[in-house]
């Protein structure tokens, strides 16, 4: 089955720095790569997602990159708030059964004020 | 409240006995997920029903869990001579298609004393 791994496992930046999270994967069928953000007690929510076909995706601050060949994907957060502060879990969904989703196992962002 | 509804949020009991736990999805969504997470991991797959059926139960543990959506909307998750090993929060999620976003839950936190 699908591997995601994701680093770092802690993140700590100043208000205003820029994060990145980058998460690898296994399986090379994969073709869709969501990020979710959870917040303490909440469930996870979707904050950005991308598709194979595409290299690149933006919203606002938020930006997600995904390189097939290396099977990697990377989430990019500019301009940091304190409010971005969460636990971010990457997914990969198996290359024929797209709603089965495999979770990377967290980033705990920690912007300080 | 037009999210997905999961109760009890937190359920504590003793080892050996049977629980339920509950999921209202979206309106009119189709498609329904569950995932249990454990602290400090990311949410892992469990069960998906499209409709009244289990699309897919590869992810159950063993033959103890059990989950049903008998009318294609509410689910129970059902997990009988609880275990230990057992607690963890147990996350529902649904979606209006097979290939659509995934909305979550807040999840039922279940402790197995």
């Amino acid at each position: 089955g699908e591997n995601v791994e994701q680093h770092p496992s802690t993140l700590s930046v100043q208000e205003g720095d820029s994060a990145v999270i980058k998460c690898t994967y296994s399986d090379s069928a994969s073709n869709y790569f969501p990020w979710y953000k959870q917040e303490l007690g909440k469930g996870p929510q979707l904050i950005i997602d991308i598709r194979s076909n595409v290299g690149e995706k933006k919203d606002q601050r938020i930006a997600v990159t995904l390189n097939k060949t290396a099977k990697h994907f990377s989430l990019h957060i500019t301009e940091t708030q304190p409010e971005d502060s969460a636990v971010y879990f990457c997914a990969a969904s198996s290359g024929y059964n797209f709603n089965k989703f495999y979770f990377g196992s967290g980033t705990k962002l920690n912007v300080k004020p | 409240g037009a999210g997905v509804s999961q109760t009890p949020s937190n359920k504590v009991t003793e080892k050996g006995k049977y629980v339920e736990l509950r999921c209202d999805p979206i309106s009119g969504h189709t498609a329904l997920y569950w995932y249990r997470q454990s602290l400090g991991q990311g949410p892992e797959f469990l069960i998906y029903f499209q409709g009244t059926g289990a699309a897919d139960d590869s992810g159950l543990p063993n033959d103890r869990f059990f989950a049903v959506r008998p009318e294609g909307s509410v689910s129970t998750l059902k997990i009988q001579r609880t275990e230990r090993g057992d607690s963890a929060v147990y996350l529902c999620a649904s979606s209006p298609r097979s290939d659509g976003i995934q909305y979550f839950g807040a999840g039922t936190r279940l402790s197995v004393l």
